[in-house]
């Protein structure tokens, strides 16, 4: 099993719209949990973190822990083209030196 | 957000030469950086944690003598890819962390090498 699990997609969806997008982890302990967008042929940015169970909201991104389900999420809501990219959960695992480990990434694509 | 320069960017080199990368925090001291490797479409895959004054810590399967890591002061790390060959061709990236208490991981521009 991986540590850190995403759908890798793609994930298609219209312009205004609502993207979910999901990951799992297996460490019962992990601690931090962060989202980072990755456009093609680039580094990664970081766009959200979390570290507490329930809902973290900045601008038109919504991240969401779930500690019990091991499962965190991310929404964008109005979603647009520029949002196209890959996305990439990470998560600080118990006992790792505060090393982060990746999920695959889930592809996005935003249709206008 | 903290600011992490990479250079080169881009690289191409022939099959048996040495590649160094360097990994620069701007605005901030760094005692640890990370750097990675992605493959295409795959997902980021950590190669060592470079200590400030010390010798880095390799992940398992990566081997040390190939991927020489230099962390000579509190704001730069180079990764030198000895005698590289065409696997070695791989997107390699940078990053590090603002501070002890900060978990949040900042990247360098990263460094898409290419061996003939």
């Amino acid at each position: 099993q991986k540590e850190v699990e995403q759908n890798s997609g793609p994930l298609s969806v219209p312009e205004g719209a609502i993207a979910s997008l999901n990951c799992t982890y297996s460490d019962r302990g992990s601690q931090s949990f962060f989202w980072y967008r990755q456009y093609s042929g680039k580094s990664p940015e970081l766009i959200m973190f979390i570290y507490s169970n329930g809902d973290k909201e900045d601008g038109r991104f919504t991240a969401q822990l779930n500690k019990a389900s091991q499962y965190v999420s991310l929404l964008i809501r109005d979603s647009q083209p520029s949002d196209s990219a890959t996305y990439l959960c990470a998560v600080s695992l118990s006992g790792s030196a505060r090393q982060l480990t990746f999920g695959s990434g889930t592809q996005l694509t935003v249709l206008p | 957000g903290a600011v992490v320069s990479q250079h080169p960017s881009r690289v191409i080199c022939k099959s048996g030469t040495s590649v160094k990368i360097e990994c620069r925090s701007l605005d901030f001291q760094a005692t640890t950086m990370f750097w990675y490797r992605q493959f295409p479409k795959q997902s980021l895959m950590l190669m060592a944690t470079s200590n400030e004054g010390s010798k880095a810590t390799y992940e398992q399967g990566v081997e040390k003598d190939k991927f020489l890591i230099n962390h000579a002061s509190l704001t730069l790390s180079t990764l030198t890819v000895t005698s590289a060959h065409p696997e070695d061709s791989s997107f390699y990236i940078c990053s590090a962390r603002r501070g002890q208490g900060d978990e949040k991981l900042f990247f360098g521009s990263g460094t898409q090498l290419s061996v003939l």
